[in-house]
């Protein structure tokens, strides 16, 4: 079974600052979402990428697709503690279509 | 709001007994996902269902199963509960059976069997 690794799985920062959190596969992918969720509750879409080296902006949120489609990052300018949850991407593999979740990186940005 | 509903949204029950959980997909979505989220293992993809077909399996028991219905709901069926099998359970839906992989999280089951 091929994994989508995501580091750290845990990160606490102070409001503020800048952070960057990580998903990396062997595996190639023909499109990649990440998601936000707080407990309790679903996971929300954030955004999708599909292409290599792709960049989508979301406010304060910078997503990249790896060149290769096998990674991507998450880059949060002047983090706000809304924007604690738990970060999960998940990637639809090219080989069979399936789509695997990353565990997730839990972020707690303190006030 | 995502569109997509589960109920019940709390359920307790005892070992060895069954249940169903039940999902209402976004309007207009043809597919449903079931997924298993404990603490350790994070976010299991158990099945998917597009209309009304199963197109996709995951780690699903044979303890478990799932069907989707003509107007698109979809139900999970579990039985012979064990402990282990407290979680949330989600559904989550999408326009088409493959697409780009996106999907639509509903609010959870969170199940807990004593």
């Amino acid at each position: 079974t091929q994994l989508l690794e995501q580091s750290p799985q845990f990160l606490s920062i102070q409001e503020g600052e800048n952070l960057t959190v990580y998903c990396n596969s062997s595996s190639v992918f023909s499109s990649l979402q990440w998601y936000r969720q707080e407990p309790g509750e679903g996971p929300v879409l954030l955004v999708t990428v599909v292409t290599g080296g792709e960049v989508k902006k979301l406010k304060r949120l910078t997503f990249q697709f790896g060149d290769a489609r096998k990674d991507s990052s998450l880059h949060i300018t002047a983090a706000q503690p809304g924007d604690t949850g738990l970060y999960l991407c998940a990637g639809r593999q090219d080989r069979d279509d399936k789509i695997i979740f990353g565990k997730g990186t839990r972020l707690h940005i303190l006030p | 709001d995502s569109g997509v509903t589960q109920t019940p949204k709390h359920l307790i029950t005892a070992t060895g007994q069954r249940v169903t959980l039940r999902c209402s997909p976004r309007s207009g979505d043809l597919s449903v996902y079931w997924y298993q989220q404990s603490l350790d293992q994070g976010l299991q993809f158990l099945i998917q269902y597009y209309n009304g077909e199963e197109r996709a399996k995951g780690n699903i028991l044979e303890r478990f199963s799932a069907q989707q219905f003509p107007d698109l709901h979809s139900e999970l069926n579990l039985s012979s509960l064990e402990l282990g099998d407290s979680a949330l359970y989600f559904c989550a839906s999408s326009p088409t059976g493959v697409g780009r992989g996106e999907q639509y999280f509903g609010p959870g089951t969170r199940l807990t069997v004593t």
